[in-house]
């Protein structure tokens, strides 16, 4: 079945400078890739995701690349802020199998003011 | 906006008993997912169900059983509860078969065997 690693677990950066998550998957037919984010007590919120048919997708200072030669996958975000401060999750699903998501580890982040 | 609700957000149970954990959504979603979340492990999946009365085995179902008989409602079932079942489960919902829906999350469930 579907494996997903993901790098590293704890990440610490200034405000202000970018941050960089990544993680491989193991099936070349997964075809989904979310990432989630969840803060402290509080449930994993879809944040940005993106489809085996885009390399890349923006949302204001979050980004996610695809390379799916490599079966790799990133989250950049940038202009790092406090708030940004959280556990971050990816996955990956595969269409033919009910949209269920393997989850990657999760990369706690936290940014210093 | 889906809500997905669990109905307790802590659970202290004693070792052999069967649990209950129940969940609802209310968006007439047809996919539903248990997962457990540990320290260091990530999200790792239950059992989820993509229609009324089906279900499917995730990557650790040993030890538990599940429950739809109404599409909103999925229950998760620790059928002897043992110590290292002590953990935080998540409930999801998603529309949809096809590809790119992500799921909504429920607010979790801390269970601790004792």
């Amino acid at each position: 079945g579907e494996n997903v690693e993901q790098h590293p677990s704890t990440l610490s950066v200034q405000e202000g400078d970018s941050a960089v998550i990544k993680c491989t998957y193991s099936d070349s037919a997964s075809n989904y890739f979310p990432w989630y984010k969840q803060e402290l007590g509080k449930r994993p919120q879809l944040i940005i995701d993106i489809r085996s048919n885009v390399g890349e997708k923006k949302d204001q200072r979050i980004a996610v690349t695809l390379n799916k030669t490599a079966k790799h996958f990133s989250l950049h975000i940038t202009e790092t802020q406090p708030e940004d401060s959280a556990v971050y999750f990816c996955a990956a699903s595969i269409n033919n199998q009910g949209g269920k998501l393997i989850f990657g580890q999760g990369t706690e982040l936290s940014v210093k003011p | 906006d889906v809500k997905v609700t669990q109905s307790s957000r802590y659970l202290v149970k004693r070792t052999g008993e069967k649990v209950f954990l129940e969940c609802v959504q209310d968006m007439d979603h047809e996919n539903m997912f248990w997962y457990r979340q540990d320290p260091g492990l990530g999200l790792r999946l239950i059992y989820f169900s993509y229609d009324v009365k089906m279900k499917e085995k995730g990557d650790i179902p040993e030890g538990y059983s599940v429950s739809r008989e109404k599409k909103e409602r999925f229950s998760l079932i620790l059928e002897s509860a043992s110590t290292n079942q002590t953990s935080m489960y998540l409930c999801a919902s998603r529309r949809g078969r096809g590809v790119g829906y992500g799921y909504t999350f429920g607010s979790g469930t801390r269970l601790t065997v004792v």
